[in-house]
Formats: structure tokens, C-alpha cells, sequence
């Protein structure tokens, strides 16, 4: 089945620095991946779409100077939370369309922590 | 804004009972999934349906979509521990899912 990892899994962090999470598709190329942010006991929220080789849409109210997203090739996306504050702190997902569209996969989130 | 509403928004029960789960919507969706999230995990798939009026069953858990596309439910018979989680249902617009408010639900022994 197609697999897609995060990494890091968990990560803390001091309030004002930046943190980078990876999203991978380890055995599919993907030219879409999509960015969600999920709160504790709450849904995911759909952050930003990001497109291989072009420049990412982000969903209203999500800001992109603060979330900057790179997906530089077919198999990696990178989502930087800048100057991170401690409401910054959630479970970030990413998941992963194959070049066929379809379903979606999913990776295995990323907690961000921020002190 | 599409919205999908579940409820319950939590469900607590034991062993054995039967429970359904309720996902709605004023839009209408060209299909819907249904998803489990364990804590601390990424959603798995379990079913997406596609026809309005579709009925699929994965061993006890029996999914429906509304006949107009904007709704569904999901049945489970005799509940096990084993299906405690958080039960989204995500509804697909253009390229992207819209994820459902989410109900949790947690089965004792």
C-alpha cells in the first residue's frame, strides 16, 4: 500500500524559533500533498494545499508568511512553522495524492510542542 | 463554507451494544469517506462511498450515503473494545477533504 511518513514525529520547541516537518511518500509520487493541523479533541482543519513545482494555496485564515510550505519534488513537502508560539502547538498531518488523484493517504502526524 | 456536523460528538458505551453515527451536511458532496483515528495516529480510510443511496458494510460496520449526497451514517453491530477511536467522516470538494466535527467513541469491556 502507499506509505507516507513524517518526521519528525515529535518535536518541542522555544517559543520565537522556527521548526520544519517533512512529509514524504515513500513509495508513490504524489504532485499534490495537503497540510492539516488538528487541536487536541477536535477535528483535522485542512491548512494549505501544496502542488509540486508551484506555489502552495492556503485556506482562509491561515497565514503563509508563518507557514511556509515547499514541495520541491514528487515525493517531499516541508511545512516551516516560523517564529513558533506556544498556540502554535498542535498535531500537524499531512497527507498524500497519488499522480492518479483518488485517495488520499496519510501520514502519521507530527506533534509540535512549543514552549 | 462547507460544514459537516457529526453527532454524537461522543459516544460512551459497552461491549456488545449497537451504535450509529451521524455525519451532515448542507453541501453536496461528489463522495464521502469515513475514517478512524487512534491518538497520537494519522486517520485510516475504512470506506468511501461515491452513488447517493449507497449502502457498504465492512464486517459489522455498515456505511450509508444519503440519496441527495449530503449526509451518511455509519452502523456498528456489537461493539468491540477494539473500535474505540475517533470516527471522522470527510466529505470531497474539488481536491480537498472536508474533515466532519468528529465523534469519539469509546467501547468498555
Amino acid at each position: 500500500g502507499a506509505v507516507v511518513s513524517q518526521h519528525p514525529s515529535r518535536v518541542i520547541c522555544k517559543s520565537g524559533t522556527s521548526v520544519k516537518i517533512e512529509c514524504r511518500s515513500l513509495d508513490f509520487q504524489a504532485t499534490t500533498m495537503f497540510w492539516y493541523r488538528q487541536f487536541p479533541k477536535q477535528s483535522l482543519m485542512l491548512m494549505a494545499t501544496s502542488n509540486e513545482g508551484s506555489k502552495a494555496t492556503y485556506e482562509q485564515g491561515v497565514e503563509k508568511d508563518k507557514f511556509l510550505i515547499n514541495h520541491a519534488s514528487l515525493t517531499l513537502s516541508t511545512l516551516t512553522v516560523t517564529s513558533a508560539h506556544p498556540e502554535d502547538s498542535s498535531f500537524y498531518i499531512c497527507s498524500a495524492l497519488g499522480l492518479a488523484g483518488g485517495e488520499q493517504f496519510f501520514g502519521p502526524g507530527t506533534r509540535l510542542t512549543v514552549l | 463554507t462547507q460544514l459537516l456536523e457529526q453527532s454524537p460528538q461522543f459516544l460512551s458505551i459497552q461491549e456488545g451494544e449497537n451504535l450509529t453515527v451521524y455525519c451532515n451536511s448542507s453541501s453536496v458532496f461528489s463522495s464521502l469517506q469515513w475514517y478512524r483515528q487512534e491518538p497520537g495516529e494519522g486517520p485510516v480510510l475504512l470506506v468511501t462511498v461515491v452513488t447517493g443511496g449507497e449502502v457498504k458494510k465492512l464486517k459489522r460496520l455498515t456505511f450509508q450515503f444519503g440519496d441527495a449526497r449530503k449526509d451518511s451514517s455509519l452502523h456498528i453491530t456489537a461493539a468491540q473494545p477494539g473500535d474505540t477511536g475517533l470516527y471522522l467522516c470527510a466529505g470531497a470538494w474539488t481536491d480537498k477533504l472536508i474533515f466532519g466535527t468528529g465523534t469519539r467513541l469509546q467501547v468498555f469491556p
